[in-house]
């Protein structure tokens, strides 16, 4: 069993401020790793995704990666009330690009 | 963008019944994938498929079967429904380019 750890929450923040969200994983194998966004009652959708060890950003989002501490974070800049969702962690491992899942870290952006 | 489709959204089935589960990519996508999701344990997989009639068991197979066709299509069966199958089912599909998975928008079932 591949196992993706994150913290279930919730996450309180202030409108403007930088929310941290991290995520570690079990399989050293694994190679792309991915957050994904949840409104209540909605399917997730695709926010970043990471290969590479170190930083990436795309707007106000920068995913962190650190193969060796088998650790995936995301910071989110100027959170915004509608950053307010649950964040899953995905990692991609094993036969037939199979993709494991966090519980997902549920974010409030307080105005 | 990728289209994957779920054409039952919200259904309410009783215990013993045969339920279909019904999704539709657009993209000529190899893998397909049925997840559920529940509060507390996130997404698990089922099932998946990489290809026109190849499956696999994901980690709870039990109490599901599914059926792939045509590659455009992947369908999850519950061959008896019980109580403890009420809830979210994802269907996502695997665009390979990016290496990413997209989901359909979720059916959510209930079983009385």
């Amino acid at each position: 069993q591949k196992e993706v750890e994150q913290n279930s929450g919730p996450l309180s923040v202030p409108e403007g401020a930088i929310a941290s969200l991290n995520c570690t994983y079990s399989d050293r194998g694994s190679q792309s790793f991915f957050w994904y966004r949840q409104y209540s009652g909605k399917s997730p959708e695709l926010i970043m995704f990471i290969y590479s060890n170190g930083d990436k950003e795309d707007g106000r989002f920068t995913a962190q990666l650190n193969k060796a501490s088998q650790y995936v974070s995301l910071l989110i800049r100027d959170s915004q009330p509608s950053d307010s969702a649950t964040y899953l962690c995905a990692v991609n491992a094993g036969f037939g690009n199979q993709f494991y899942f966090g519980t997902g870290t549920s974010l409030t952006v307080i105005p | 963008d990728v289209k994957v489709t779920q054409s039952s959204r919200y259904l309410v089935k009783r215990t013993g019944e045969k339920v279909f589960l019904e999704c539709v990519q657009d993209m000529d996508h190899e893998n397909m994938f049925w997840y559920r999701q529940d509060p507390g344990l996130g997404l698990r997989l089922i099932y998946f498929s990489y290809d026109v009639k190849m499956k696999e068991k994901g980690d709870i197979p039990e109490g599901y079967s599914v059926s792939r066709e045509k590659k455009e299509r992947f369908s999850l069966i519950l061959e008896s429904a019980s109580t403890n199958q009420t809830s979210m089912y994802l269907c996502a599909s695997l665009w390979p380019e990016r290496n990413t998975i997209y989901f359909g928008e979720g059916s959510w079932l209930t079983v009385v």
